[in-house]
């Protein structure tokens, strides 16, 4: 069965740190490439940042560059999210999802992971 | 970047048709035939509904179809059925510097 499954959500303070992972399962890893897409509550879907296949290419979000950093490892079939300087309004569901089958759209989300960031 | 605007709400009795539009710019909708659609059912994750614009991956009911015209893309599924009540969203390409845009997302209520 293909999957993703995210961990690493959490509370943490303003200014904090915290690192996500997913894993994957099921197909290819290395061949797909892979994003992180968020939902704070009762709001709407954000793109957050992606990853090429190989890591050679690497995008983020206005909102989250300088301070998130992606990145995977092919080995272990799993993408990370780093995130740093954490503020409120990064409070949010987390996903990833996978882009590759079908041009330009993620096919295949995770569950989430919920992050909160508050004092 | 600015997210692509969707109507807010949308609703429809059983075995009607709907339309979500979904309005963006020469910069996204308008220069890539890469807008995907996405039905999100409470507390689940996304499910991909159409990709290219108006294609549709293997498993979605034929009942769901896209199109685009200019800047603006739009959702139709016909013979609305009470299990298709869910929130709705758009997505484009939006080139190296964005990368991908959401849409605000709709509300599709089933009467």
């Amino acid at each position: 069965e293909v999957q993703l499954v995210e961990s690493g959500g959490g509370l943490v303070k303003p200014g904090g740190s915290l690192r996500l992972s997913c894993a994957a399962s099921g197909f290819t890893f290395s061949s797909y490439s892979m994003n992180w897409v968020r939902q704070a509550p009762g709001k709407g879907l954000e793109w957050v940042s992606s990853i090429s296949s190989s890591s050679s290419y690497i995008y983020y979000a206005d909102s989250v560059k300088g301070r998130f950093t992606i990145s995977r490892d092919n080995a272990k079939n799993s993408l990370y999210l780093q995130m740093n300087s954490l503020r409120a309004e990064d409070t949010a569901v987390y996903y990833c999802a996978r882009v590759g089958r079908y041009l330009g759209a993620f096919d295949i989300w995770g569950q989430g992971t919920m992050v909160t960031v508050s004092s | 970047q600015s997210a692509l605007t969707q109507p807010a709400s949308v609703s429809g009795s059983p075995g009607q048709s709907i339309t979500i539009s979904c309005t963006g710019t020469s910069s996204d909708v308008g220069s890539y035939n890469l807008v995907s659609w996405y039905q999100q059912h409470p507390g689940k994750a996304p499910k991909l509904m159409i990709y290219e614009g108006s294609k549709r991956p293997s498993g979605v009911s034929n009942r769901f179809s896209g199109s685009k015209s200019g800047n603006t893309a739009s959702l139709t599924i016909s013979g609305l059925q009470a299990e298709d009540e869910a929130d709705y969203y758009c997505c484009s390409y939006a080139g190296s510097s964005t990368f991908y845009v959401f849409g605000t997302g709709t509300k599709v209520t089933v009467l």
